[in-house]
């Protein structure tokens, strides 16, 4: 079957790094997603890794492993409007996103 | 670029009412469109997906007679929901991929409430 683990909830301090870890299982791999989700809101684009590495775009940074069925999404010099949800998103064979529940982030002061 | 709309942002109807929603992509053609369903602290659930000409595709579980998809254009999407009940009432989220090969990212509309009393 399909399947995504992230942690439910974490909590990270403003001005501090925190790594959101995704490992996965599906049926067929066309690269993974990460979008952010504020409560209430419709996730928005984040970042695409469809080959392993790291892909940095500003204060975010996201990673993948294929083999390894891993993903992190590193979150730098947080600020309070980072505080959401971030979803993990593996496209499979047929193209489609699987959701899992995602992780939510406290930031704090 | 890449911008999706909804409309309306929220909407209450009565039970066994219908209710149509709109998806609009904006800056793009959207050869495919998605709608989604998420209940407060649940994940998105994939309800159908829509390609532009045809008819949509259904998830397992959803009633393809209680919400209708019409993807009429490469910019416009609706989901009717027909006969709403109290247990309809959900933020119901529309995505667009456009058609360009090796493009798969989806980007979503920013939701619509339905409250059904």
């Amino acid at each position: 079957g399909q399947n995504i683990d992230q942690p439910t909830e974490m909590t990270a301090t403003e001005g501090a790094i925190v790594q959101i870890n995704c490992t996965y299982q599906t049926s067929g791999f066309n690269g993974l997603f990460w979008y952010q989700q504020h409560a209430g809101e419709a996730p928005t684009f984040l970042s695409y890794n469809v080959l392993d590495g790291l892909e940095e775009k500003g204060r975010f940074s996201s990673f993948l492993s294929r083999s390894k069925g891993y993903s992190y999404l590193l979150l730098k010099e947080l600020q309070m409007k980072d505080s959401a949800s971030y979803l993990c998103a593996p496209m499979d064979s047929n193209y489609q996103l699987i959701w899992g529940a995602g992780t939510k982030l406290i930031i704090k002061p | 670029g890449a911008v999706v709309s909804q409309h309306p942002s929220w909407v209450i109807c009565k039970s066994g009412t219908s209710v149509k929603i709109e998806c609009r992509s904006l800056d793009f053609q959207a050869t495919t469109m998605f709608w989604y369903r998420q209940f407060p602290k649940q994940s998105l659930m994939l309800m159908a997906t829509s390609n532009e000409g045809s008819k949509a595709t259904y998830e397992q579980g959803v009633e393809k007679d209680k919400f209708l998809i019409n993807h009429a254009s490469l910019t416009l999407s609706t989901l009717t929901v027909t006969s709403a009940h109290p247990e309809d009432s959900s933020f119901y989220i529309c995505s667009a991929r456009a058609g360009r090969e090796g493009i798969h990212e989806q980007y979503f509309g920013p939701g619509t409430r339905l409250t059904v009393t």
